[in-house]
């Protein structure tokens, strides 16, 4: 059974940088996407962005400037860092799973979601 | 971006009963390879979403057959057959033509 699971703080303070893991069990890392999406308090989810298990990444033009994900493979994690976080980066985090051409590019495992607030 | 909207926003339903939601995209999901990359999640009460169909009509593994999705272009529907208490949450609509985007949400509650 695939599994996958955020953490990371669930406080940050504006102007600082959000840092998130999430940790894959019951799956291999290749050949699949792995993706960060987010859902704000009352508004509609987010992709944020991709890496794929080859270590290419691709984001969300509108968060481009300030995003990061990063892949360990040995570890079979991979990471979300989002700079110069303001509230309006308060959301729900969620990792997920990709699948390619296969499963025509949905997301098919989700991580249980972790509650990010920015406030000082 | 390409925007979905989805009608109704909230659907209360009788149990047994067939529900219908639909999903209308800003612009034609039909890729230049041919494929639309339509599908729908579904996100039940404190749980993180679910993939229940993908490519408009194809049913991920796993989901019941009273779950159906139709459509082309701009317009497509998610129907649920005969609706059971297990069915409460919340359904969204994703594309993939364009990068990713979600509708806003479909409350599907009973009566």
């Amino acid at each position: 059974q695939v599994q996958l699971q955020e953490s990371g703080p669930g406080l940050v303070k504006p102007s600082e940088t959000l840092s998130l893991t999430c940790t894959v069990s019951g799956s291999s890392i290749s050949n699949y996407y792995w993706s960060w999406i987010r859902q704000p308090p009352g508004k509609r989810l987010e992709w944020i962005g991709y890496i794929y298990s080859s270590g290419s990444a691709n984001y969300n033009p509108s968060l481009k400037s300030r995003v990061t994900i990063s892949l360990d493979t040995f570890k079979k994690q991979f990471s979300l860092q989002l700079s110069s976080v303001t509230a309006a980066d308060t959301a729900v985090y969620y990792c997920a799973r990709l699948q390619g051409p296969t499963l025509a590019f949905a997301f098919d495992v989700w991580g249980q979601g972790t509650m990010v607030t920015v406030s000082s | 971006d390409i925007v979905l909207t989805q009608t109704p926003l909230s659907s209360p339903v009788t149990l047994g009963q067939p529900a219908s939601i639909s999903c209308r995209s800003s612009q034609s999901l039909l890729h230049s390879d041919g494929n639309t990359y339509l599908s729908w999640l579904q996100q039940r009460p404190g749980q993180p979403p679910r993939l229940l169909i993908y490519k408009i009509s194809n049913r991920f593994s796993g989901v019941p057959d009273r779950f159906s999705g139709s459509g082309a272009g701009t317009d497509f529907t998610l129907k649920i057959s005969r609706v059971e208490a297990e069915d409460v949450g919340v359904y969204y609509c994703t594309q993939a033509t364009q990068l990713w985007t979600f509708g806003q949400g479909t409350k599907l509650e009973i009566k």
